[in-house]
This record gives structure tokens, sequence and C-alpha cells, in this order.
């Protein structure tokens, strides 16, 4: 069945630093990807979404890749500041009819100053 | 636009107890999906309605139901709660196009069962 596999937080970074977290899928068809940032007692937020394939999503400096190839959808930032402290989650929705999600287990990222 | 809003925020129930929480979708959103949220599980689908549909189905209990309105608005309701039904209930709002469409959500409820 469809499904995501997301890399294992927590993770810390100091402010500045690089950030990548890992994404992967399995889905038949063609699904579209998304990644969605929850902050402390918020519900989610899109962060960022891709459609088809090679599509690239970026919001806030955040970028990913949507890689047909290799079945991932690593989100990236060049520089992370302490606002982006949150858990980021990797989203998938198949396509079939209806509109249901599958989404990864969550990362969990703090940026300290 | 107004956002996806959700109803109450917080809940503390007992066992056996049944609740309904409501959910309001962003103008123009046909869609309504619901997720429970625990440290454990993870974000797990529960349900989606589509004009007044179920669409489709999780894998969760038949204690765990749901219906949507003609505005669009859904409530889901939960009966004979468990400890374990502790959770952040999450409802998202779409425009119904299936596996391109972007869903949004609501701040959620938060459901504590003692």
């Amino acid at each position: 069945g469809d499904s995501v596999t997301q890399m294992e937080g927590p993770v810390t970074l100091s402010e500045e630093a690089f950030l990548t977290i890992n994404c992967t899928y399995t889905a038949t068809g063609y699904p579209s990807l998304f990644w969605y940032v929850q902050y402390p007692g918020e519900g989610l937020q899109l962060l960022l979404k891709a459609t088809k394939a090679d599509d690239k999503g970026s919001n806030k400096g955040f970028e990913a890749t949507y890689r047909k190839e290799t079945t991932s959808f690593h989100l990236e930032k060049g520089s992370v500041q302490v606002s982006d402290s949150a858990v980021y989650f990797c989203a998938l929705s198949a396509s079939k009819a209806g509109n249901q999600f599958y989404f990864g287990t969550g990362t969990s990222l703090t940026v300290i100053p | 636009k107004a956002g996806v809003t959700q109803t109450p925020r917080y809940l503390i129930k007992t066992r056996g107890q049944q609740v309904t929480l409501s959910c309001s979708p962003i103008s123009g959103h046909r869609s309504v999906s619901w997720y429970q949220q625990t440290p454990g599980q993870g974000l797990q689908f529960l349900f989606e309605y589509f004009s007044e549909t179920q669409r489709n189905k999780g894998n969760f209990p038949g204690r765990f139901s749901g219906r949507q309105f003609s505005n669009s608005r859904s409530e889901m309701n939960v009966s004979t709660l468990e400890l374990g039904d502790s959770a952040l209930y999450l409802c998202a709002s779409s425009l119904a196009q299936p596996s391109t469409d972007t869903q949004y959500f609501g701040p959620g409820t938060r459901l504590t069962v003692l």
C-alpha cells in the first residue's frame, strides 16, 4: 500500500546550519507530495508541495524536489532560524477516488541560537 | 478567507462516555477529512466526507463515526470512550481534487479521556 518513510528525529541544529530531512515514499500511480509543519499546540500548516516528477516546491527558504527515480522528497533549507523549530511531516496524496493523505511519523527540529 | 475551525479546542471526558467534535471547513471546500494524532501512532486517517457521503475510511473501530452536513460542516462522534482515545483530533478541508489537492488543517481538538 501507499506509505511514507521519514527520517527519525529529533534533530538539533545551530542557527544558520543547513537542514535536510529525508523522506521516501511508496505509492501506486502518481502521487502528489507535501511537507507540512506543526508548531507546538497548533494544527498542521502546508509548507510546500509538488504534484509531479521533477517539480520543486519552495516556501520560506525551504525546498523539496519530487524525485520519481529515487521515490524521494527530501526537505532542505540552507540556513535555519530559531523560528523554524517545529515538527515536520512528509505526506503523500495518492491517485485514487477521494482525498486520503498518508503521513510520515514526523521529524522534530530544534534550532538553538 | 477564514481557515478551518474546530470546536471545542479541549475536552475532558471519562471512560464510557461519548463525545462529538465539530469542524467547519474553509468556505467553498467540500471535502472534510479527520485524523487522529497521538505520540505513539502519529497521524492516522479516520475518514473523509464529500457531499455528505463518506468517501474513504481508515482502520478504526465502529465507535468512531462521522457525518457531513449540506453546508460541508462535519462532525465526528466517538462512543464508549477508552483511555486510548486520548489524542489530538485534526480536521482538514480541501476543494476535493483527488491526488493534487492540498488539505488545510484546523487547530485540532485535544481530547483527554480519564
